[in-house]
């Protein structure tokens, strides 16, 4: 069965330090996808980063890196030089491309980051 | 810009009284979902409409949970006889693609809907 796991259940990190969220994930399939979202306490998740099971490379959105490793089936999250504003939760999730009709993103539990000035 | 939005941003219900909850998508967006957020919790798929096929309902709780996208545009989610255990954050999202596309797979989120039921 599809699952992710996100074992830190909080975070804290020194304003303009680096920090990295773990993220394994459980599929069979060999095509998938996988998103990091961030909630901040507004309750809007908002979309970061996203990384193909087939992209060689792994996927840089600014700040944000994923550092992937595919035989580890992990999908880590970078935040480089964090800022106050970074504080929030963040949700690892995961999309099979081979489930047919089925779309939907399987979620972690998420890791709530503080970043202390 | 317009996002995906979501009204009521609060609603409280009594047990047993019936609620909709209302999604508008980014226009022109295929695909709509819906999740339900409990506190502390990751968000929990309900169900996926393309256009204004619901393709994909397994994940609604019970038959007292019904959601609908007549146009294939604006999707309204509704509880009937809440439950106390209905109390959660009900997310809804849209994407460019459709199910048989390979790209514009993002899922953008309105700020939700919290629902408390006393």
């Amino acid at each position: 069965a599809q699952k992710i796991t996100q074992t830190q259940p909080g975070m804290f990190v020194q304003e303009k330090e680096a920090v990295t969220l773990d993220c394994t994930y459980d599929t069979s399939d060999q095509s998938y996808g996988l998103f990091w979202y961030k909630q901040p306490s507004s309750g809007e998740m908002i979309f970061l980063i996203y990384q193909g099971s087939y992209d060689e490379q792994n996927a840089t959105e600014g700040r944000y890196s994923l550092n992937f490793q595919k035989a580890r089936k992990s999908a880590n999250l970078v935040i480089s030089a964090s800022q106050l504003g970074d504080s929030a939760m963040y949700f690892c999730a995961m999309r099979e491309a081979n489930a047919g009709n089925n779309r939907k993103l399987i979620w972690g539990l998420g890791t709530s980051l503080a970043v202390n000035p | 810009g317009a996002g995906v939005s979501q009204s009521p941003r609060y609603k409280v219900a009594k047990r047993g009284q019936d609620v909709a909850l209302r999604c508008d998508p980014i226009s022109g967006h295929v695909s709509l979902f819906w999740y339900q957020q409990a506190l502390g919790q990751g968000p929990e798929f309900l169900t996926y409409f393309q256009n204004e096929a619901q393709l994909d309902k397994s994940g609604l709780p019970s038959d007292r949970f019904f959601a609908e996208r007549p146009e294939g545009s604006v999707s309204t989610l509704k509880i009937q006889r809440t439950q106390q255990e209905d109390s959660a954050v009900y997310l809804c999202a849209s994407s460019l693609a459709g199910s048989g596309e390979i790209t514009g797979y993002e899922q953008f989120f309105g700020p939700g809907t919290r629902l408390t039921v006393l």
